[in-house]
């Protein structure tokens, strides 16, 4: 089982700063596989960035992110209210398909 | 516009078997992968399997234990997990897969193990 872990658990910001956010692999990622959610409290996750640095429809341009092989990460910029929520990474090229456990991003 | 709704019991008994049916409208389930992924309380994501019209995967923690089948004449997908302890309480998602991720998810449905 190919395990991710994510870093820091919890990140806690300013509005206007940056969060990076790190997803590591205990084995390389197929194909770069590798995409990252928001999910907030009582909402369905969201695809945010598909195949490590693809932003999916509709992705304001402040989420990026890049990675390869095992080291991955997701970086938001202008951090604004509405970014406070989870995020997970999830590979899905070899099974079983695995999430990390989370950060936790917090506006001040 | 693509979505997913589960349904099924909210409350099941320890050693029982869970079924949650996902109904898909927007598109068709014969395209694409088809997903159940739940999250235990206070924990991450976790996937349970997946099914496309080629075949099924699961995660090998649950194969013993799960079936995930489609149901093309009603567009629907579902999930029975049988042998439940209280560790399968979760909240439980159907969600679209593709070669780009998961991309369309439902709402969730909560399912609590308890006699």
């Amino acid at each position: 089982e190919n395990v991710l872990t994510q870093a820091p658990g919890t990140l806690s910001l300013s509005p206007g700063e940056r969060a990076t956010l790190s997803c590591r692999a205990s084995q390389r990622v197929d194909r770069n596989y590798l995409a990252w959610y928001q999910h907030k409290p009582g909402q369905a996750p969201r695809l945010l960035i598909s195949r490590t640095s693809n932003r999916a429809t509709g992705i304001p341009d402040r989420f990026s992110a890049s990675g390869s092989g095992i080291d991955f990460s997701l970086t938001i910029n202008r951090l604004e209210p509405e970014d406070s929520a989870m995020y997970y990474c999830h590979q899905f090229g070899g099974s079983p398909q695995t999430f990390g456990q989370g950060t936790k991003v917090e506006i001040k | 516009q693509v979505q997913l709704q589960e349904s099924g019991p909210g409350l099941v008994k320890p050693s029982g078997t869970l079924s949650l049916t996902c109904s898909v409208s927007g598109v068709s389930i014969r395209t694409h992968s088809w997903s159940w992924i739940r999250q235990p309380p206070g924990k991450g994501l976790e996937w349970i399997g997946s099914i496309s019209y080629s075949g099924t995967t699961y995660n090998p923690s649950l194969t013993t234990r799960i079936t995930i089948s489609l149901d093309t004449s009603k567009n629907q997908f579902s999930l029975n997990l049988n042998s439940l302890t209280a560790a399968d309480t979760a909240l439980y998602y159907c969600a679209r897969s593709t070669l780009t991720g998961v991309d369309y998810w439902g709402q969730g449905t909560r399912v609590t193990v308890s006699s």
